[in-house]
């Protein structure tokens, strides 16, 4: 089956500590993408990284950090000095080869809270 | 911003009754997908289009329906309204960023089937 995992339902933390949210999948295909999207109060759903199978090189993006690890399928997202504004749901999301195009298989997502 | 926008934002209907949701896209993108949000779920795919009339099956397709007649829109159809079709709708399109090819979201539709 081909499947995303984020164990962590909900995490809360005070600003400025780090925080790593988890994220592991299960695949089929030799070729795939990881993605991690966020989803603000708003509700609008922000693109954030994608990760090709290929490349395991981490990625630093500010205050973003992500771990892709294909040895323990896992794809990590860490917030460094966290902020009020980080307050979202971050999804993790693989894609699943159909036809003419892929498909996303989003987990169930990850809400933080970031408190003052 | 992608330059797509869903229409209508938000919307109550009855059960029985048919709905249509719409997407809207600028940019000329070939690929157009339509996911639905519950919770504990994340988005689930419901239909896709690969260009004018082409359009496939995703992994929750029971009970609607989609149409493509040109290329910048994408209807969703659900037929017959069902309380379980109570979710949050998103429009995707997939367009390429420094070569690399990605899903962008629209702002999501609402509906509540009473």
């Amino acid at each position: 089956a081909q499947k995303v995992t984020q164990a962590q339902t909900e995490i809360s933390v005070v600003e400025k500590e780090d925080v790593t949210l988890d994220c592991v999948y299960e695949t089929r295909d030799t070729t795939y993408y990881l993605f991690w999207y966020k989803q603000p109060p708003s509700g609008e759903l922000v693109f954030l990284i994608r990760r090709n199978s290929f490349d395991e090189q981490n990625e630093i993006s500010g205050r973003y950090s992500w771990n892709f690890q294909k040895s323990t399928s896992s794809f990590n997202f860490t917030i460094t000095a966290s902020q009020v504004v980080d307050s979202a749901v971050y999804f993790c999301a693989l894609s699943v080869q159909m036809d003419s195009s892929y498909k996303l298989i989003f987990g169930s997502g990850t809400r933080l809270l970031v408190r003052p | 911003d992608a330059g797509i926008t869903q229409s209508p934002r938000h919307k109550v209907t009855e059960t029985g009754t048919p709905v249509t949701l719409r997407c809207h896209q600028t940019e000329n993108h070939r690929y157009m997908y339509w996911y639905r949000q519950d919770p504990g779920h994340g988005l689930r795919l419901i239909h896709y289009s690969y260009g004018v009339k082409d359009t496939d099956k995703g992994e929750v397709s029971d009970g609607y329906s989609v149409s493509r007649s040109k290329t910048e829109d994408f209807l969703l159809t659900l037929e017959s309204a069902t309380s379980s079709q109570t979710s949050v709708y998103f429009c995707a399109i997939k367009a390429a960023t420094l070569g690399q090819e990605t899903q962008y979201f629209g702002p999501g539709t609402r509906l509540l089937v009473l």
